[in-house]
């Protein structure tokens, strides 16, 4: 089966640029997960989808990050405007229902000049 | 709330020789315990998990890990280390009523020496 997958790999913008990332789940998961990576660090869920819905965002900086599932599928989620602490790698994962194994993307490595 | 703790942030073998990353977790009840691993530039793979089953768990790769309570400890082991094992392993908690949410030790850095 395909994987999760995530484009760009790679992405370098000034700060207060704005950026989106784009994430295509397996086909079939329910549960879609935006993960942010810092250098030397392991990942921290940023926001949770159950189908189209939110289920956890509680960690999302809602000032300046943003998501959505529209159709339950594919989802995007931006920073507008980037900080220099946005630096990080943004890992996509989902699994087919709550509580199943996770499923990660190869992540977008995002910098910020 | 849930934490887990890697205690080495680097570790350094031989190949051929046996590998043990070391995890303690704190959880108010029981928990699922994950090791994923992440290549250089890669997304994350499951290693293994544990769901209150059997307490040794068996991976991929040769990698199996045991899950004791009275030391909340659920350290990662391999008999003996391939070139190819080198990366990054990472021990993660989700707890019950958590909604499948993960949370990630700060990880562990396997070198492999020929």
């Amino acid at each position: 089966e395909a994987g999760v997958a995530q484009s760009p790999r790679y992405k370098i913008i000034e700060k207060r640029q704005s950026v989106a990332f784009w994430c295509n789940p397996i086909s079939g998961h329910a549960t879609l997960y935006w993960y942010q990576q810092i250098l030397g660090q392991g990942p921290k869920l940023l926001i949770q989808f159950q189908n189209n819905g939110v289920v956890d965002d509680s960690q999302l900086p809602k000032d300046r990050f943003s998501a959505e599932r529209l159709k339950g599928v594919d989802s995007t989620l931006k920073i507008q405007p980037a900080k220099l602490e946005d630096s990080a790698v943004y890992l996509c994962a989902s699994s087919l229902v709550l509580n199943q194994p996770q499923h990660f993307g190869d992540g977008t490595r995002l910098s910020i000049l | 709330a849930q934490s887990v703790t890697q205690l080495d942030s680097h570790v350094s073998v031989s190949e051929g020789t046996p590998v043990l990353l070391r995890c303690n977790y704190s959880s108010s009840y029981s928990p699922s315990l994950f090791w994923y691993v992440q290549h250089p530039n890669k997304g994350l793979q499951l290693l293994l998990k544990y769901t209150s089953a059997a307490t040794l768990v068996k991976g991929i790769n040769g990698f199996e890990a045991e899950f004791k309570k009275s030391e909340t400890s659920f350290h990662l082991t391999k008999p003996s280390a391939h070139m190819s094992d080198a990366a990054e392993y990472f021990c993660v908690v989700s707890g019950r009523g958590s909604q499948g949410n993960l949370i990630f030790g700060k990880g562990t850095k396997l070198s492999v020496k020929p």
